[in-house]
């Protein structure tokens, strides 16, 4: 079946814009978690949705971030008035069973 | 603090040779997993082992745990150019909530033909 797919693959946006950063679980997943990449670094959690319950958000940076889950399924990643340390490849993935992760293709995002 | 910390930061070797990346964390975990990453996009995950198993097979790779001394080691034998790519160890820690991983920054292997 179809992997965990995000859009756009590349976005490049000025300083001060807001962006939004897609991610399309596997269908049946019931966790869905962001991280973000920093060049040459490792993956930093970010957020984490399980089913109907009230989303992890410990590890968003700041409030310029959030993040949404509709209906279970596709999730929304806001970063509003982007500054260039938001550079950064930005990656989900989803759960059936929380211990084996499904990662998508990622979102690399350019802030000039 | 960070959890997981690969040595070394970057390996080359040639093809056929054996790579072995080490992985060390700081806290208790319930399994620890690697992955593989190729051009800094998605990761792909390649063998988990538990915190109660000391060693796990698959194909041309053997994982390695030691939770006395909070590590963990990657063997890929017989490497190829195709395995050329950054490897990432991730825990899954007791204290964290939802199994969110850590990660390592990685070990960027590089196979030359």
């Amino acid at each position: 079946g179809a992997g965990v797919s995000q859009s756009p693959s590349n976005k490049v946006t000025e300083k001060g814009k807001d962006v939004e950063l897609r991610c399309d679980p596997i269908s049946g997943h019931t966790a869905l978690y962001w991280y973000r990449q920093s060049l040459g670094q490792g993956l930093e959690f970010l957020i984490y949705f399980q089913g109907n319950s009230a989303p992890d958000k410990s590890g968003l940076p700041s409030d310029r971030f959030s993040a949404e889950r509709t209906g279970g399924s596709v999730s929304t990643l806001t970063i509003q008035r982007t500054q260039q340390e938001d550079s950064a490849v930005y990656l989900c993935a989803s759960t059936q069973d929380r211990v084996l992760q499904y990662f998508g293709p990622g979102t690399r995002l350019t802030v000039t | 603090s960070q959890q997981g910390e690969e040595d070394p930061q970057a390996l080359s070797i040639q093809e056929g040779e054996n790579a072995t990346m080490n992985c060390s964390y700081k806290t208790s975990i319930n399994n620890l997993q690697w992955y593989r990453q190729n051009s800094g996009r998605g990761l792909v995950h390649l063998i988990l082992i538990r915190s109660n198993e000391r060693e796990k097979h698959s194909g041309r790779l053997r994982v390695t745990l030691d939770t006395s001394k909070k590590s963990s080691s990657l063997l890929i034998t017989a490497s190829r150019a195709a395995d050329t790519a950054s490897y990432f160890c991730a825990t899954d820690g007791e204290e964290t909530s939802g199994s969110r991983l850590t990660f390592g920054e990685g070990t960027q292997l590089t196979v030359n033909p």
